[in-house]
């Protein structure tokens, strides 16, 4: 089936350091999404990206749409202590509006 | 504001014995979705309804069944619950028709199903 590869599994920073995480694939997406889960709860949408080259901010995030449109990024600048959880992302297919999710990068605070 | 809701956040419920879960949604979204998450894993789609037609994944097992009796509301039923099936449910919603480019989905806060 289909794969998202993302990377890194786990990260563990220093409160106030940038973040950088990303998703690669061999399929072409129509739109790639980032979603942060704290424990216990539900995945809430970041941001949403839909053209290639697309480049969108939400506060301290930033992410890109490959120009390929078989990966993207997410960065966080200056990373404070609620910003730990998982995050995902995951993609869209042309040919289908179901989601294609990668395995998760979990972002610990060094204490 | 537009919500999906999931109840019970938490759920125990013996081997063996049924348990439904349910979901509802204010967004007025014409897809739902029942995903099964374990531990810090990526979610995995259990079925989703897009209006009234059923779909289910090929490795979605049969004691696994859903229900929409309207657009608001879908229901999980687990038939015969294992241990193996102890895991987070999530629901989600969104919206999908002819021209609309996104395929954003909005997640409820999930059950925690405990099997004994």
């Amino acid at each position: 089936g289909q794969q998202l590869n993302q990377s890194p599994q786990s990260m563990f920073i220093q409160e106030g350091e940038d973040v950088s995480m990303n998703c690669t694939s061999s399929s072409i997406f129509n739109t790639w999404l980032w979603y942060k889960q704290d424990p216990g709860e539900g995945p809430v949408l970041l941001i949403a990206l839909y053209k290639a080259g697309e480049l969108t901010s939400n506060g301290r995030l930033t992410a890109q749409f490959g120009i390929t449109r078989k990966d993207s990024f997410l960065n966080i600048s200056a990373s404070i202590p609620s910003d730990v959880g998982i995050y995902f992302c995951a993609g869209q297919l042309e040919s289908n509006y179901q989601l294609i999710w990668g395995a998760g990068t979990k972002l610990i605070i060094k204490p | 504001d537009a919500m999906v809701i999931q109840n019970p956040r938490y759920q125990v419920t013996q081997f063996g014995k049924p348990v439904t879960l349910s979901c509802s949604q204010t967004l007025n979204h014409n897809v739902m979705y029942w995903y099964q998450q374990k531990s810090s894993q990526a979610p995995k789609l259990l079925f989703h309804y897009y209006d009234k037609d059923f779909n289910n994944e090929a490795d979605t097992p049969d004691n696994f069944q859903s229900r929409r009796p309207n657009t608001s509301f879908c229901f999980l039923d687990i038939r015969s619950p294992g241990l193996g099936d102890a895991a987070m449910y999530l629901c989600a919603t969104s919206i999908w028709e002819r021209g609309y480019r996104g395929c954003e989905q909005y997640f409820g806060p999930g059950t925690r199903l405990t099997v004994t």
